[in-house]
């Protein structure tokens, strides 16, 4: 089955530390992209790929690294630098504009 | 810069109420694309529908229903006859088509729809 698959669904960090969200698509798509989503905010953009081994900062990018390395794989990383980390986060690929993006499942990440 | 409004937060309806999901945009480019992402309580975005910005034509699935118009830069969405399992946040979404790359694909607040039984 073609789709986006993130992992883990529930993650907890504790203060100071780095965690990494996983994101995998089989579905030979060239873009991805990072969303956080917070109660009333609705989806802010973090990072986006358009090509393997290239991203661009989105309206939020401070305290997040992301690699392309794959076509298939864009991991984001919450750094120490993140404040407020705790927010759903949602990955998303398309194959271009015209196209639909297709969403994982999200992680929710709590800083305990 | 691009930006999408969606100014109702929450709606609440009861069951068989036709309800619209205000969605407004902002573009600098003449081709770009327009969708809306139903989100259940589940999570998950799911995708309903895409317009590209030089087809003006209103649609119809079901009881779902689209009506774009250029002029006032918006893409509302119509629920008739409004259920329970149409309970969940919408989400109206932007994307320019910038030298046919792929660009940012932005989001609105999303409206949280609650239809009461």
């Amino acid at each position: 089955d073609g789709g986006i698959t993130q992992s883990p669904k529930y993650l907890f960090r504790k203060e100071g530390q780095n965690v990494t969200l996983s994101c995998e698509q089989n579905l030979n798509h060239d873009a991805m992209y990072w969303y956080r989503q917070d109660p009333g905010q609705g989806l802010r953009l973090i990072y986006y790929s358009q090509i393997v081994n290239d991203f661009q900062k989105g309206d939020i990018a401070e305290g997040y690294s992301v690699s392309r390395e794959k076509k298939e794989s864009f991991p984001l990383t919450v750094t120490s630098a993140q404040k407020n980390p705790t927010a759903f986060y949602l990955c998303a690929s398309l194959q271009s504009s015209n196209t639909e993006a297709f969403f994982g499942q999200g992680t929710r990440l709590t800083v305990v | 810069a691009q930006k999408v409004t969606q100014a109702q937060t929450e709606i609440s309806v009861v069951e068989k109420e036709d309800v619209t999901l205000d969605c407004v945009y902002e573009t600098r480019d003449t081709t770009y694309y327009l969708f809306w992402y139903k989100q259940p309580p589940s999570g998950e975005l799911v995708f309903l529908i895409r317009r590209n910005s030089f087809d003006e034509q209103n649609e119809i699935s079901g009881r779902y229903s689209w009506n774009f118009q250029k002029s006032t830069s918006s893409f509302n969405f119509t629920i008739t006859a409004s259920q329970v399992v149409d309970s969940a946040v919408y989400f109206c979404a932007l994307s320019e088509a910038l030298r046919g790359a792929t660009n940012k694909l932005i989001f609105g607040t999303g409206t949280l729809l609650a239809v009461q039984p």
